[in-house]
């Protein structure tokens, strides 16, 4: 079946420095949403990519879809302590399906 | 606070044993989606109620059911439980069902079979 590959599963990050995580579709998406999940929380919506090679910005964070509508990834610059937890993408397929990626989870070293 | 509330908050039954868990979507929401979260994994979804007609079906075992209700609550029963149905499970809600719209989740119901 369709899947939706979210790599790295995990990041461990000193705070300040990025992260970024990294879907991939074995077929074509036509949109992809980005969710965040705090320790012991619930997934929380962060954005939606629609357009064929968009790039959003949401303050520190940078969302991008390629432009094969594929893959998409998250770039988190100068991470903050808030910034811990898992981030999912999820994408719909041709079936208007959601397919969701695995997460990563992001570690901030001590 | 996503306006969606699951309940209980924490199950703990046995194996063999039948739950059920409850959602209300947010005001106004027509679907309902439930998930699964095991440990450390990610979000297995199972099963799509929109205005209280079946919409999609995912890995959702024989052993589970769910039905949405005329004021549009939710409910998921699981029955002949085993040890690795402990999981979190989370519903969600939306609008509509278009493929856009984005999933308000509920807090989850944490459940342990032993």
């Amino acid at each position: 079946g369709q899947q939706v590959m979210q790599i790295p599963q995990y990041q461990h990050v000193q705070e300040g420095e990025d992260f970024t995580t990294y879907c991939n579709s074995s077929t074509t998406l036509s949109n992809i949403q980005w969710y965040k999940q705090r320790p012991g929380g619930h997934p929380v919506f962060l954005i939606q990519l629609v357009k064929s090679g968009e790039v959003k910005k949401q303050k520190r964070l940078t969302f991008q879809f390629g432009e094969a509508k594929k893959n998409s990834s998250l770039h988190i610059t100068a991470t903050q302590t808030t910034d811990v937890g898992t981030y999912f993408c999820a994408g719909f397929d041709s079936n208007y399906q959601l397919i969701w990626g695995a997460g990563t989870k992001l570690i901030i070293k001590p | 606070d996503s306006g969606v509330t699951q309940t209980p908050k924490h199950l703990i039954t046995a194996t063999g044993q039948r739950v059920t868990l409850r959602c209300s979507p947010r005001s106004g929401d027509l679907s309902v989606y439930w998930y699964q979260q095991s440990l450390d994994q990610g979000l297995q979804f199972l099963i799509q109620y929109y205005n209280g007609e079946e919409r999609a079906k995912g890995n959702i075992l024989e052993r589970f059911s769910a039905q949405q209700f005329p004021d549009l609550h939710s409910e998921l029963n699981l029955s002949s439980l085993e040890l690795g149905d402990s999981a979190l499970y989370f519903c969600a809600s939306s609008p509509g069902s278009a493929a856009w719209e984005k999933l308000f989740f509920g807090s989850g119901t944490q459940l342990s079979v032993l």
